[in-house]
């Protein structure tokens, strides 16, 4: 398996836009993660799905942000529109309910 | 208000010596933790677990230590190698043995192996 794929890698955008971060978790997993990491904050979960369902979104910031998961291959993270202080690096994980894997992420950079 | 703390952001070893990095926690409720470790670029990979029920899990070189009474385990890496330098993130979970909750994370100590 190729393991958490996230696409794309970076991604620089001009406040006010529309960002879309993508993830394909890996196949039999049953658990997909979205986290995002700050200097400040560290690792903070931002939403998590079990069988494509949202199960904790408390984490999400703001209704700027919002995640699907249309079926157990993909899920999107979607910022619109987008500030300066969503710079960040957003990673997918996912499980079969033990250790997470993680993707390689997404650095995020609006200006 | 931090559940996870790794109140370290950074730790330099000689190559060969022991490299300890530590956690502390403040929800009595977790029941499984984990460590992982992560290289610029890249994500987090899992590193190495233990229950609530035990007090020590050896893996190799790496070495984690439970005190449930003090909310605090540590993570041992003997003999220490250049490779090893990473940051290194504690996490927590509770309900782990049922469905799955969230990972909580530490904010990561980076290590630092000088040869």
């Amino acid at each position: 398996d190729a393991g958490v794929i996230q696409s794309p890698r970076h991604e620089v955008t001009e406040m006010g836009q529309e960002v879309t971060l993508r993830c394909k978790p890996i196949s039999g997993h049953d658990y997909l993660f979205w986290y995002r990491q700050t200097m400040m904050r560290g690792l903070e979960l931002l939403i998590y799905f079990n069988n494509n369902v949202p199960i904790d979104d408390s984490g999400m910031p703001e209704d700027r942000f919002s995640a699907k998961m249309p079926n157990a291959s993909f899920s999107t993270l979607k910022i619109q529109p987008s500030e300066p202080r969503d710079s960040a690096v957003y990673f997918c994980a996912s499980s079969r309910g033990g250790a997470l894997i993680f993707g390689s992420g997404t650095r995020l950079t609006v200006v | 208000d931090q559940q996870v703390k790794q109140n370290s952001p950074s730790l330099s070893v000689q190559e060969g010596r022991i490299s300890i990095l530590n956690c502390d926690y403040t929800n009595s409720m977790f029941d499984y933790f984990l460590w992982y470790k992560k290289y610029p670029a890249e994500g987090p990979t899992f590193l190495i677990s233990i229950s609530s029920i035990k007090d020590k899990n050896e893996d190799g070189r790496f070495t984690v230590f439970l005190n449930k009474s003090a909310k605090h385990l540590s993570l041992h890496i003997v003999p220490s190698q250049p490779g090893d330098s990473a940051v290194y993130f504690c996490a927590a979970i509770r309900n782990y043995g049922g469905s799955q909750g969230n990972l909580i994370f530490g904010k990561g100590t980076k290590l630092s192996v000088k040869p």
